[in-house]
């Protein structure tokens, strides 16, 4: 069962440009949706949060939209550069399981210089 | 160090052999986490502890797997018995945060398990 679908499974930008990864989710009862970054060999990192009593959250170069109706949040990287180059998962979890997480199935980001 | 720490980083078994997998996590981090990733997927729940105590241990595939934590601090993951299909990377993450809260998780390097 994937409660989380994550959207596309690769993705190539220019330096630069704009990344955009969308996840769409089917358990109304999460409340916390954060986004991971994972290089080659390491574990997954967090990168920004979001809880649904705000539709988008800005932290540098990247930013949450969420919508709340829709059951969809997306992440995008502004001023994409080479050494974004990773994996993005998208995630969700609900208060009443702690912070288990469920991923979505993840995003080869390749930025290109 | 700071972080949370996994060993061994890599690990061959034959099939049929039992291995144990090792997990460090940040000092006083309540909450620990074991997770499964296989290839080009994005990790999935196997258990979790608060403290000493397993809360949920749903994710785990089969009674082949067993977890715990006996003092509150370092966890070991076993498997017994292990199958090919038990080939992934074994993340463990930490928090200081308790059950019935939601924050970040702090995930180590994982334990890259080959089953042949």
């Amino acid at each position: 069962q994937q409660q989380v679908k994550q959207s596309p499974q690769s993705l190539i930008v220019q330096k630069g440009g704009i990344s955009i990864i969308n996840c769409a989710y089917e358990n109304t009862a999460f409340d916390y949706f954060p986004w991971y970054q994972q290089f080659p060999g390491k574990g997954p990192a967090l990168l920004i949060a979001i809880r649904p009593d705000v539709s988008e959250k800005k932290e540098g170069r990247f930013t949450i939209s969420f919508n709340k109706s829709a059951k969809q949040f997306s992440l995008h990287i502004m001023d994409s550069q080479p050494g974004d180059s990773a994996t993005y998962f998208c995630a969700a979890s609900k208060e009443t399981s702690g912070s288990r997480l469920t991923f979505g199935e993840g995003t080869q980001l390749t930025v290109n210089p | 160090g700071a972080g949370v720490s996994q060993s061994p980083r890599y690990k061959v078994a034959k099939r049929g052999q039992d291995v144990a997998l090792r997990c460090d996590p940040i000092s006083g981090h309540v909450s620990l986490f074991w997770y499964q990733q296989a290839l080009g997927q994005g990790p999935e729940f196997l258990t979790y502890f608060q403290n000493e105590a397993q809360l949920d241990k749903s994710g785990l595939p089969s009674d082949r797997f067993f977890a715990e934590r006996p003092e509150g601090s370092v966890s070991t993951l076993k498997i017994q018995r292990t199958q090919q299909e038990d080939s992934a990377v074994y993340l463990c993450a930490s928090s200081p945060r308790r059950v019935r809260s939601t924050g970040e998780l702090f995930f180590g390097e994982g334990s890259r398990l080959t089953v042949l």
